[in-house]
């Protein structure tokens, strides 16, 4: 069965420009997370949902970041616009059930210069 | 609040050695769950083993074990004759009841700062 599915893996921008990263979820997986990591902040969650409806979007630095959940497949995560600071590398995860064990994408690298 | 602290910034060994890593996490909640995971110099993360606050019952998958003790909150993760394949960062997470205006979900993961381990030939 494929992972959790992230693009794209690679993304160089300039300040100001709108950023969309994309997951995909494991197919029957109904929890999905999107994290950041950084050497300064280590992993952080950003927002979780669960049915497609946020749970928690606790950690969302600013309104700079939203994220949707339009469907069971599918989920984004945009900045607008972005800054150097919101250069990290952005996982995507899901699992099948809360509390229970977390699959990972490949992840995300941002470079916003 | 849920707190997870792994001690070892660094660990070196050379390989054949066993390695123990050290996870304390803090929760007041009587039902949690505990995670290990690893992630390689090629980025991904890779979920290795999940324990419930019920079950303190040590667990070994090959190499590896874990030891889990409620009374030191502790879930240590022990690779025996390490290689160096298993250099890595190893991380410890905790899930533990989260409630907000939505109501209550077991899902918010929260991570250790992780252990670098590199296993030298």
């Amino acid at each position: 069965d494929a992972g959790v599915i992230q693009s794209p893996r690679h993304e160089v921008t300039e300040m100001g420009q709108e950023v969309t990263l994309r997951c995909k979820p494991i197919s029957g997986h109904n929890s999905l997370f999107w994290y950041r990591q950084t050497m300064m902040r280590g992993l952080e969650l950003l927002i979780y949902f669960n049915n497609n409806v946020p749970i928690d979007d606790s950690g969302m630095p600013e309104d700079r970041f939203s994220a949707k959940m339009p469907n069971a497949s599918f989920s984004t995560l945009k900045i607008q616009p972005s800054e150097p600071r919101d250069s990290a590398v952005y996982f995507c995860a899901s699992s099948l059930y809360k509390g229970y064990e977390q699959y990972f994408g490949p992840g995300t690298r941002l470079t916003v210069t | 609040a849920q707190k997870v602290t792994q001690a070892q910034t660094e660990i070196s060994v050379v390989e054949k050695e066993d390695v123990t890593l050290d996870c304390v996490y803090e929760t007041r909640d009587t039902t949690y769950y505990l995670f290990w995971y690893k992630q390689p110099p090629s980025g991904e993360l890779v979920f290795l083993i999940r324990r419930n606050s019920f079950d303190e019952q040590n667990e070994i998958s090959g190499r590896y074990s874990w030891n889990f003790q409620k009374s030191t909150s502790s879930f240590n993760f022990t690779i025996t004759a390490s290689q160096v394949v298993d250099s890595a960062v190893y991380f410890c997470a905790l899930s533990a009841r989260f409630t907000n205006a939505g109501g209550t979900s077991y899902g918010k993961l929260t991570f250790g700062q992780g252990t670098i381990l590199t296993v030298h030939p």
